[in-house]
């Protein structure tokens, strides 16, 4: 089946900028999306990124896509402790409802 | 805008007895509403997909008749753990997917989350 691969852990200090990786295996993927979750909350859409797109960006996030390589990434800027979560990616194709999750990065921003 | 809300937040029961989730989408109409099973510091498991008024389709070894599913609305999903152990003792999370403006495949949106815990 498809699949969807993140490193487990990301360490940071406060005010620098993170990267977040993702892989995925699905050729027909159109939405990929990334989502936080803090401890013992639900998930909260972050952003997401048509196919069809190189870059994103909204406010401190820039979401890069690599169709080729499918390998998708999420740049936080100046990283701030209320950043620290967990983030999921996450990738559907057309036509399903199905979305194939990461098995998230955990993101650890330093004072 | 695109609020899911689930109740209870938390919940502990005793073994043998049965719980029900609610979820809701507050502010819009959601096409489909997913149940989703999340095991300590793992990812999101898929437990079964519903539509209004129509039966849940369930994911591969999900067994249906201790995870009930209703969808008694275009806004409210119900999942009831019957029969609960201690090996159901999970952190449940409902989405619910509304068709993006302009676009072809639904966003979801998630629940808080619910824990439950069998004694």
């Amino acid at each position: 089946g498809e699949d969807v691969e993140q490193s487990l852990f990301l360490s940071v200090r406060e005010g620098d900028s993170s990267v977040i990786n993702c892989t995925y295996t699905d050729s027909s993927s159109t939405y990929l999306y990334w989502y936080k979750q803090e401890p013992g909350a639900g998930l909260q859409l972050l952003t997401y990124i048509f196919s069809n797109m190189d870059m994103k960006q909204d406010q401190r996030l820039t979401v890069l896509l690599n169709k080729k390589d499918k390998h998708l990434s999420l740049r936080i800027a100046d990283t701030q402790t209320g950043d620290s979560a967990i983030y999921f990616c996450a990738e559907t194709s057309s036509g399903t409802y199905k979305y194939i999750f990461g098995t998230g990065t955990r993101l650890k921003v330093l004072a | 805008g695109a609020v899911v809300s689930q109740h209870p937040s938390w919940v502990i029961c005793k073994s043998g007895t049965s719980v029900k989730i609610e979820c809701r989408s507050l502010d819009f109409q959601a096409t489909t509403m997913f149940w989703y099973r999340q095991f300590p510091k793992q990812s999101l498991m898929l437990m079964a997909t519903s539509n209004e008024g129509s039966k849940a389709t369930y994911e591969q070894g999900v067994e249906k008749d201790k995870f009930l599913i209703n969808h008694a609305s275009l806004t409210l999903s119900t999942l009831t753990v019957t029969s609960a152990h201690p090996e159901d003792s999970s952190f449940y999370i409902c989405s619910a997917s509304t068709l993006r403006a302009g676009g072809d495949t639904d966003t979801q949106y998630f629940g808080p989350g619910t824990r439950l815990t069998v004694l």
